[in-house]
């Protein structure tokens, strides 16, 4: 069984370019979420979602990131006209049907390093 | 005051000792409590979880959780070389999408 499978794994954006990041979750789960985490700082929860429909998104900036998770195909985490400050391993993670909320049981991927030059 | 602290380290120890990691929080309504492992350049990995207080085992680790303290510990007995990661905390409430990390400790296991 594949585990949480992210793409690219490095990804380098100029300034004002836009970064697109790809999650594909585990066989049989329907929750996606992401988070960044900068060096020395733990991870920072950003969105949930399922199959076509964001359930929280309290930890996402308010402009120019954008996340996704379509009904075929992988999730994808948007951020638009990068700044250097967005330079982070962006990790995303998967879980079965939950009912309590954000699930405890989170399976995580490898991450993307996004590096804004 | 970060709502988790954890100590970022880094800490180093022969193998075979026994290790301990801890992080405190300042949400008493925190109810479910994890730890995970990081490699170096890899995703995290959930290693336990427990729901409110007390001791869970399970081979090597053993996690404690004392909630009139405000305190979670990971005990690693018999350390190995391949225990050296960041071990992060985590935290969450019932019913509820807010899931709160420590910043990660970093450990080393010498042979």
């Amino acid at each position: 069984n594949a585990g949480v499978m992210q793409n690219p794994r490095h990804l380098v954006r100029r300034r004002g370019q836009e970064a697109r990041l790809r999650c594909s979750p585990m066989k049989g789960h329907s929750h996606v979420y992401w988070y960044r985490q900068l060096p020395e700082e733990g991870l920072k929860f950003m969105v949930y979602l399922q199959k076509e429909n964001i359930i929280d998104e309290s930890g996402m900036p308010k402009e120019r990131f954008s996340a996704e998770f379509p009904k075929e195909g992988p999730s994808i985490l948007r951020i638009q006209q990068v700044v250097r400050g967005d330079s982070a391993a962006y990790f995303c993670a998967s879980s079965p049907q939950y009912s309590g909320g954000i699930s405890y049981e989170q399976y995580f991927g490898p991450g993307t390093r996004l590096t804004v030059t | 005051q970060k709502e988790v602290e954890q100590d970022p380290g880094p800490l180093s120890v022969p193998e075979g000792a026994i290790v301990s990691l801890n992080c405190t929080y300042s949400n008493s309504a925190f109810q479910y409590f994890m730890w995970y492992r990081q490699y170096s350049r890899k995703g995290p990995e959930l290693l336990m979880y427990t729901y409110s207080s007390g001791n869970k085992e399970d081979g090597r680790f053993t996690a404690q959780v004392d909630k009139s303290s405000k305190y979670i510990s990971l005990f690693i007995r018999d350390s190995q070389p391949s225990d050296s990661a960041t071990y992060l905390c985590a935290m969450k409430l019932y019913n509820n999408n807010d899931m709160r990390f420590g910043a990660g400790t970093r450990l080393t296991v010498k042979p």
